[in-house]
């Protein structure tokens, strides 16, 4: 258990929707990182919050969005939904803004039919 | 960020060690090399991370010459629980807003 939870594990939607995916990091940790993961495709760094604020973007469409709240737990808003967005969402956190090894939460499976 | 490269596939058995080598030729002087394990459908899950020669935990060792330029971890007597996607990733472990690069990673399978 790497102490990062992700909700829900599973969304199926339709195209058009918009979704809101939740992360809870590490306890103690500040730092709170997205990626996707498509079918047999690498992970793709999404964005990077630390203590609320956004430090780093990727690859991130501007049909998503995240944000950090006080209490540290994360959402990634997922809007306008396309069949290519279905994929695997990870969010991971660490404990500090430098390269700290990442824990990942096992993932919100996101289906657009 | 420097781009790793990675075999695509490794096929082993119950009990022998695994050895995956990844290659970092433009790794900076402030660069860590950090391994992942992934099995389907999980998040990754850190293994290990290392600067220079050698590192051991309880689960793999990270070889490192002198050059930094590729790095090797090795898996003592797997299992078949081992069977997972490693990933081999190198970044400036002081850099903030840091951005996990992943590659496609060694797909290891054991066989019994």
């Amino acid at each position: 258990d790497s102490g990062v939870t992700q909700t829900p594990k599973h969304l199926i939607t339709a195209t058009g929707q918009r979704v809101t995916l939740r992360c809870s990091p590490r306890s103690g940790d500040l730092s709170v990182y997205w990626y996707q993961q498509s079918l047999d495709q690498g992970l793709q760094f999404l964005i990077h919050y630390y203590n609320g604020e956004e430090r780093a973007k990727g690859n991130i469409l501007e049909r998503f969005s995240a944000q950090q709240f006080p209490d540290l737990h994360s959402e990634l808003n997922l809007s306008s939904l396309e069949l290519g967005d279905s994929a695997l969402y990870f969010c991971a956190s660490s404990d500090g803004t430098s390269n700290q090894p990442q824990h990942f939460g096992d993932g919100t499976r996101l289906s657009i039919l | 960020l420097a781009k790793t490269t990675q075999p695509i596939s490794m096929d082993s058995y119950e009990g022998q060690e695994v050895n995956i080598t990844c290659s970092h030729n433009n790794i900076a002087t402030n660069d860590y090399i950090t391994w992942y394990q992934q099995f389907p459908s999980q998040g990754p899950r850190f293994i290990i991370q290392g600067y220079k020669t050698k590192v051991t935990n309880e689960v793999a060792s990270l070889f490192i010459p002198a050059d930094r330029k590729s790095s090797t971890l090795s898996l003592p007597r797997v299992s078949l629980s081992d069977t997972a996607v490693y990933y081999c990733l190198v970044g400036d472990r002081r850099a903030a807003g840091n951005k996990l690069t992943f590659g496609g990673g060694t797909r290891v399978l054991v066989k019994p």
